[in-house]
């Protein structure tokens, strides 16, 4: 299995600002993923970061408003900018780790007020 | 990734044996099933997966049907902390393949 580490775990944030999520996994990866849980509702995925290469983004998500950043095999980064209410959820990092097997972190909770 | 069903909950007694049913009927070939849980406010967490033949692990037994349109997730000796969301996945095993969560089951286990 693969550890991950999500930073903040919890935040508290004002409409129309950014904040910028941070995912360290204990090994290298090819495939990370971002996902999105909003409040009573199951996961969605919000895009594939893969190292060297722009991020895959999922229909109804667009990188002005989720940049990722993947500088490294155990490194990556989701902002979620402007924030409004409809923004506040979870979101997960997860990454394919040994035998293809999917991992997920313990999860961002955001709140924007 | 082909479509899965769940029962949205279900009910368990402590230390009885939690038997979770998914229909997968249009899986096709070259897919495996996933379990995941997530209890409430953690990340999913990996239990168990399987191609064709039955799995076990420390966490669980995977038996799927022989012609793969179903699976049922065992959890032996449920506990209270079992209580969790879990989610019945079908994903291509190799490639850059990812997972689509579906509405899960919320199995609550009582005392």
């Amino acid at each position: 299995s693969a550890v991950i580490s999500q930073k903040p775990s919890r935040d508290i944030c004002q409409r129309g600002t950014s904040l910028t999520i941070q995912c360290q996994v204990d090994s290298q990866v090819t495939m990370m993923f971002w996902y999105r849980q909003q409040p009573g509702q199951s996961l969605t995925l919000i895009a594939t970061a893969n190292q060297g290469s722009e991020a895959t983004y999922e229909s109804g998500f667009v990188i002005d408003k989720f940049p990722i950043s993947r500088p490294n095999l155990t490194f990556s980064t989701l902002t979620v900018s402007n924030m409004s209410p409809e923004d506040s959820s979870i979101y997960l990092c997860s990454v394919a780790g040994t035998g293809n097997t999917i991992y997920f972190g313990e999860g961002s909770w955001l709140t924007v007020v | 990734d082909a479509k899965t069903t769940q029962p949205p909950s279900m009910d368990c007694a402590e230390g009885r044996a939690a038997n979770l049913p998914c229909n997968h009927s249009t899986i096709s070939g070259n897919e495996y099933v996933y379990w995941y849980r997530q209890i409430h406010s953690q990340g999913p967490q990996y239990i168990i997966h399987g191609l064709k033949n039955n799995e076990t692990n420390e966490m669980a037994s995977l038996i799927i049907t022989e012609d793969r349109k179903s699976s049922t997730l065992i959890l032996p000796h449920a506990t209270l902390r079992d209580t969790a969301v879990y989610y019945c996945i079908v994903r291509v095993g190799t490639g850059y393949s990812t997972l689509t969560f579906g509405k899960g089951t919320m199995l609550l286990v009582s005392p």
